[in-house]
């Protein structure tokens, strides 16, 4: 059965600080891996990747896969308050799409 | 627990027809979301519910999508008459709380196809 996995699931940090959120994986059929950002209801999108070892930015974020490895790493650099949300990342397996349960990113002033 | 549960998983369909997609939630959860994706809009917020009751439908693209929780725990998402415009992954989300800002855990979808 395909899966998904994101550690940490919940992760408190003071502004300024950097995080490393992970998302591991195993699907049959591998077509790319979704970042998204979630505070209030919907999801928003942040990054695909479908390539290993090239790092998509954006401003203080940023993502990475390995598709060896099988697994992606969401950077924040910086961190503020306003980064405070859950974290999904999800696979399309060209099949449907499979959602790891998200981190919970909490950042204190 | 098994998760939040879809059926069917797939869907391929002839535009006209009723389509009915179904969500159960995770036990013990109140909220209910359903999503869709496609390619050109991304992750699109449909309606969601709390406590069974419609909190936010104003993503519901027109009145040929209606959306139930007739218990709380199941929710159906019904399109008739569908449109080939229709064709997307459409995903249920359940959470505990008002729905505002908790953990959403998502089923796997169900992918529509209508031709």
């Amino acid at each position: 059965e395909d899966k998904v996995v994101q550690s940490p699931l919940s992760l408190v940090v003071h502004e300024g600080d950097t995080v490393t959120l992970n998302c591991s994986y195993e699907v049959t059929n591998f077509r790319s891996l979704l970042w998204y950002k979630q505070e209030k209801k919907a999801p928003t999108f942040l990054f695909m990747l479908t390539s290993s070892g090239i790092e998509k930015k954006s401003g203080r974020l940023s993502s990475i896969l390995d598709k060896k490895e099988l697994f992606s790493i969401l950077n924040i650099t910086a961190t503020q308050t306003g980064d405070s949300a859950v974290y999904l990342c999800a696979v399309d397996n060209n099949n449907d799409m499979r959602f790891g349960a998200g981190t919970r990113l909490t950042v204190k002033p | 627990d098994a998760g939040v549960i879809q059926s069917p998983r797939h869907e391929v369909t002839e535009m006209g027809q009723e389509v009915t997609l179904r969500c159960k939630l995770i036990s013990g959860h109140n909220s209910l979301f359903w999503y869709r994706q496609t390619m050109m809009r991304g992750l699109e917020l449909l309606i969601y519910f709390n406590n069974n009751v419609p909190i936010d439908d104003s993503g519901m693209p027109e009145d040929r999508f209606s959306a139930k929780m007739p218990n709380a725990s199941f929710s159906t998402l019904k399109i008739q008459p569908s449109e080939p415009r229709d064709s997307a992954v459409y995903f249920c989300a359940s959470s505990s709380g008002t729905g505002n800002g908790e953990t959403q855990y998502f089923g796997p979808g169900t992918r529509l196809l209508v031709l």
